[in-house]
């Protein structure tokens, strides 16, 4: 099956600890995006790449980092700079600029 | 800032009635794209419009895209309780070449059976 996968899907981290969110595609798309979701506030961009080895900061990158070195996998690092961690994080792809986002099922952080 | 606003933020209606959300940019927008988010789950994609004036159909649900190539609505005939989720609308800023979509922030539809 073609798609995007997220791991895990819920997650739990101590407060001060890094923690890394995992997103890999097999739909062989170029663009890679990661969003984050708080009740009421719509979809924020983080981080996006749209070729490998190279992303661009968005909206809230503040506290975040990314690497992409496979086309496939863009993973996301929470760090322990970002304040207010606990969030609905969503992974998605693209063909290209442009073109529609396909969304992975998420994965859900608590830090306590 | 948010460039795509989105209206209205929540939405309660009986099954059968219609619903309609809308969605302004303050900057001309090349192309309009819409999700739905089943509560629970993640957005998935509808439809995207990119002519001035264009309006697309997909059962119950009207998609149009303002002359101005500014605003945009989604209008849903009848409702079913299968409609209830979240709609988002996204737009590529128009002069801000090869960049991200920006969302609006969606509106909840709750059908009341």
């Amino acid at each position: 099956d073609g798609g995007i996968t997220q791991s895990p899907k819920y997650l739990f981290r101590k407060e001060g600890q890094n923690v890394t969110l995992s997103c890999e595609q097999n739909l062989n798309h170029d663009a890679m995006y990661w969003y984050r979701q708080d009740p009421g506030q719509g979809l924020r961009l983080i981080y996006y790449s749209q070729i490998v080895n190279d992303f661009q900061k968005g909206d809230i990158a503040e506290g975040y980092s990314v690497s992409r070195e496979k086309k496939e996998s863009f993973p996301l690092t929470v760090t322990s700079a970002q304040k207010n961690p606990t969030a609905f994080y969503l992974c998605a792809s693209s063909m290209s600029e442009g073109y529609e986002q396909f969304f992975g099922p998420g994965t859900r952080l608590t830090v306590l | 800032g948010q460039q795509v606003m989105q209206i209205p933020q929540y939405q309660h209606v009986q099954e059968g009635e219609d619903f309609t959300t809308y969605c302004n940019s303050s900057t001309t927008l090349s192309n309009i794209q819409w999700y739905k988010q089943r509560p629970g789950g993640h957005p998935v994609f509808l439809i995207q419009l990119v002519k001035s004036g264009e309006v697309k159909k997909q059962k119950r649900l009207t998609f149009q895209f303002g002359e101005a190539k500014k605003n945009s609505s989604l209008h849903i005939t009848a409702t079913q309780t299968t409609d209830v989720g979240t709609y988002f609308c996204a737009g590529h800023l128009f002069y801000s070449g090869n960049t991200p979509l920006v969302f609006g922030k969606g509106t909840r539809l709750s059908v009341i059976a």
